[in-house]
Formats: C-alpha cells, sequence, structure tokens
C-alpha cells in the first residue's frame, strides 16, 4: 500500500518555467519532508514541514502543509537546469522514528 | 568529509552468493536507518538501530538479511544466498533524533546488482 502518493511521477519542463508537484495520503501526518536526490546518490533534506496549513520558502521552492497534514506541495518559481532530480516527500506519523516515501518526481529542467 | 559513508558504492555478484554492505553513519548520531530504493520507487524502510540495538525490522527483510550495529558505531548489513529481486540500491541513513523533528542524513547508497 502506497500511504504517498506524488503527482505528477515525470515532469520536463524549459528553464525559466513555474511548476508544483503534489504528495497526497488519506493518513495524517504529524510531520513531512521533502528530499531531492540526483541518480547514483542519496536523498538530500530540503525542508520539514509541521504545523497544518505551514508554508515555507527556500530561494526558489515553496512547501505548503495541507491543514489536514494529509497533503503537500512543493512550488518551483523560475526553475533551472539545476533543480533538474528527483524530489521524494516522506511522511512520519507520530513519534514514529519510521519515514514513509512517496515514489518521487523525476524532474528536468531543459537549458 | 563527516557524512554518512557506505561501501561498497557498487557490487555485482552472481545470485546464490553472500554480500555485506557497511554504513559508517555521522559519529555522534545515535540513529542508524537501513533503506532499500528500487528503479522508480521511493526508498522502503527496512530496519532501524537506536545506539547497538535494533528496535524494529520491517517485513521485506526477510531470514536472508541481517543487520547488526555491534558497538552502536558502524553498521553492516548482509545478503545471504542472494536472489535476482535483490538488486536495488541499499541506502543508509544516521540521524541524531526523531526523524519528524529531525532529518535524515543519507549515505551516497551501495548498488547492488544479482545476475
Amino acid at each position: 500500500t502506497q500511504l504517498l502518493e506524488q503527482s505528477p511521477q515525470f515532469l520536463s519542463i524549459q528553464e525559466g518555467e513555474n511548476l508544483t508537484v503534489y504528495c497526497n495520503s488519506s493518513s495524517v501526518f504529524s510531520s513531512l519532508q521533502w528530499y531531492r536526490q540526483e541518480p547514483g546518490e542519496g536523498p538530500v533534506l530540503l525542508v520539514t514541514v509541521v504545523t497544518g496549513g505551514e508554508v515555507k520558502k527556500l530561494k526558489r521552492l515553496t512547501f505548503q502543509f495541507g491543514d489536514a497534514r494529509k497533503d503537500s506541495s512543493l512550488h518551483i518559481t523560475a526553475a533551472q537546469p539545476g533543480d533538474t532530480g528527483l524530489y521524494l516527500c516522506a511522511g512520519a506519523r507520530g513519534s514514529n522514528y519510521k519515514l514513509t516515501f512517496g515514489k518521487g518526481t523525476l524532474l528536468t529542467v531543459n537549458p | 568529509d563527516t557524512g554518512v559513508s557506505q561501501n561498497p558504492r557498487h557490487k555485482i555478484t552472481k545470485r546464490g552468493q553472500n554480500v555485506t554492505f557497511r554504513c559508517d553513519p555521522i559519529s555522534e548520531h545515535n540513529r542508524l536507518y537501513w533503506y532499500r530504493q528500487t528503479l522508480g520507487q521511493g526508498p522502503e524502510f527496512l530496519t532501524y538501530f537506536q545506539n547497538e540495538a535494533q528496535l524494529e525490522k520491517s517485513r521485506l527483510l526477510s531470514d536472508r538479511f541481517s543487520a547488526e550495529r555491534p558497538k552502536g558505531s558502524f553498521s553492516t548489513l548482509e545478503i545471504q544466498r542472494t536472489e535476482q529481486g535483490d538488486s536495488a540500491m541499499y541506502l543508509c541513513a544516521s540521524s541524531p533524533t526523531a526523524p519528524g523533528t529531525g532529518e535524515l542524513f543519507f549515505g551516497e547508497g551501495s548498488r547492488l546488482t544479482v545476475l
């Protein structure tokens, strides 16, 4: 059972475009993290959101946690080729130390 | 470099052979995790250590898999009698706190190919 559904699965855009990727679940998470993974590397944390409705900005990246803490979105403004990678969302439930990952969104930004 | 270190980075083996992967976490981190990632999937939880104690094992971890962290520092993941379905990237991560509030620091992974 995939607890976290990410969409779209693949996204190919031109440099300068904006994009949004989504992470949805029917389960409530105590927190949700977004990671970025490059080929042959391990995931690297971008942000952790904890409070329902929370919005965090990291330069051109904006992360939002849904009010019910079941979903999240990542918006990238003016995408650059360096943004290319696999974007993973991961949820933690209660005090559970395990993260449940989505399948990821593979983003390609073409120059 | 004081990040999480994994070796070997790549391992190609024949079906039926045993393989062992090693993970050296960030030195002050007392929590260590193993995840498995196959092509087109996100990482899947395998097991978790707090210091030397293995506190949880996923159902994905069959009897052919064993993980240890004998001194609460480095960890090993052994796969016995490998099968083609074991081909994947094995990721190790460490953290000083629960992942719900902190972050997991991942290594670069050990990619296993079973022929």
